[in-house]
């Protein structure tokens, strides 16, 4: 069974940092892409970042590039994002979520989410 | 930036056929999936590939995608089925992207 557990969520003030983690278990975590999506209160899903299974390339939405890294390490099973500079607006529940093995198949597992909140 | 627009809300009584749509310049090009998410839990794919359906997503829920539309459709929609729904696709560049997600009301 395919189970995503985040963790590393929490009260941040703005300008801070937070380190989210992801454990993997039920799959081959070094054959898939994988993906951070959050939710912010009351709104709907917004992607936010992606790696390749081998770590070698990392995508990006727009609104977090140059603030929060991705990156994995398929030796534990786990994916990271490292959130800095955040803000107001990054307040949401982060979810981690399996993708393909090739690169634009969608998320197909999810965790149940970390909340960050972002706030003084 | 890419986007994917999604009407906010669609509301049918139980039994009826629900339809929601989805449109995107590149649907063309890339496939659609589909998300249901209920209340305090986390998103379920339902149909992927425009039109694939996941094991143990009801038969109920089919996918369809034709120029810049996807659509979802659920057959006989029944109260369970209440929840948000959002569209997901690629950008030019592999990027993920979600429309901005429409709530089904069954009553």
């Amino acid at each position: 069974e395919v189970q995503l557990v985040e963790s590393g969520g929490g009260l941040v003030q703005p300008g801070g940092s937070l380190r989210l983690s992801c454990a993997a278990s039920g799959f081959t975590f070094s054959r898939n892409w994988m993906n951070w999506v959050r939710q912010a209160p009351g709104k709907g899903l917004e992607w936010v970042a992606k790696i390749k299974p081998d770590g070698s390339e990392k995508y990006y939405v727009d609104f977090v590039k140059g603030r929060f890294t991705i990156s994995r390490d398929n030796a534990k099973n786990s994916l990271y994002l490292q959130m800095n500079s955040l803000r107001g607006e990054d307040t949401a529940m982060y979810y981690c979520a399996r993708g393909g093995e090739q690169q634009l198949v969608a998320p197909d597992y999810w965790g149940q989410g970390t909340l960050v909140t972002v706030s003084s | 930036s890419y986007e994917l627009t999604q009407p906010p809300s669609v509301s049918v009584s139980p039994g009826q056929t629900a339809r929601i749509t989805c449109s995107g310049d590149a649907l063309p090009k890339k496939y659609a999936y589909w998300y249901q998410q209920k209340s305090g839990q986390a998103p379920v794919l339902v149909i992927y590939e425009d039109s694939k359906r996941p094991s143990g997503i009801p038969e109920r829920f089919s996918g369809s995608s034709s120029g810049t539309m996807a659509t979802l459709t659920i057959s006989g929609a029944q109260v369970d089925d209440e929840g948000d729904y959002s569209c997901y696709s690629t950008d030019s560049s592999g990027r993920g992207v979600f429309g901005g997600g429409t709530k089904l009301t069954v009553l």
